[in-house]
């Protein structure tokens, strides 16, 4: 079955930075385009980040655009975001995706920005 | 990017019908999306439910039962969701989203109280 598991989130300083992880299986990673999407604490849903099957290709949203990178290593199955120069309105649950429409999620990891 | 407008709450009894709307701008025409649907429980990642185009083009997350069904108002430019037969575990938050282009939009979520 599916399975998608984030990690890397934690407390960090404004200005910081923070890696993300995105360890998937139950599917070939190599074919699928992957997204990260966020949840701020009592929030709704936004989009971050999607990276094409092989990478060719990623879009970001304009509010992470120049500070976040999304990338993927399909030898290892996994997804990354690394976000730099974080602020305290990326405060949110970060989860990762399957495909264009979302057919996975995993289970998210908190990603805390405050002094 | 284009705001998917979703009342922030609604309220039906166990076994009637909840409609869920998801309106979109003006400059956008439903017609020409898929509307995605999906449902989000406290503390649980996001669950995809279901996409609709037109009555020959739609799809069933995998698992999801069929009295899930969408549909779109052309008039209203509207998406809908329609859960028939409201049970308790229905309660939850219901999120749409459109993929415009190169980027992804998530409507605010209705949260739906089963009385």
């Amino acid at each position: 079955q599916v399975q998608l598991v984030e990690s890397g989130g934690g407390v960090v300083q404004p200005g910081g930075s923070l890696r993300l992880s995105c360890a998937a299986s139950g599917f070939t990673f190599s074919s699928y385009g992957m997204h990260w999407v966020r949840q701020a604490p009592g929030k709704g849903l936004e989009w971050v980040a999607f990276i094409r099957y092989d990478g060719s290709n990623k879009y970001y949203a304009d509010s992470v655009k120049g500070r976040f990178t999304i990338s993927r290593d399909n030898s290892k199955n996994t997804l990354y975001l690394q976000m730099n120069s974080l602020r305290a309105e990326d405060t949110a649950v970060y989860y990762c995706a399957k495909t264009t429409k979302f057919d996975y999620w995993g289970q998210g990891t908190l990603v805390t920005v405050s002094s | 990017q284009p705001v998917l407008t979703q009342p922030p709450s609604s309220s039906a009894s166990p076994g009637e019908s909840a409609r869920l709307t998801c309106t979109l701008p003006s400059d956008i025409n439903v017609g020409t999306y898929n509307i995605y649907w999906y449902q989000q429980k406290p503390g649980s990642p996001p669950r995809y439910l279901l996409y609709y185009y037109s009555d020959s083009d739609k799809g069933q997350g995998s698992g999801v039962p069929s009295r899930f069904s969408g549909s779109k108002d052309a008039s209203a430019n509207t998406g809908i969701l329609l859960i028939s037969g409201l049970q308790s575990e229905d309660e939850a938050d219901y999120y749409c989203m459109i993929w415009p282009s190169n980027a992804w939009v998530f409507g605010g979520g209705t949260k739906l109280t089963v009385l």
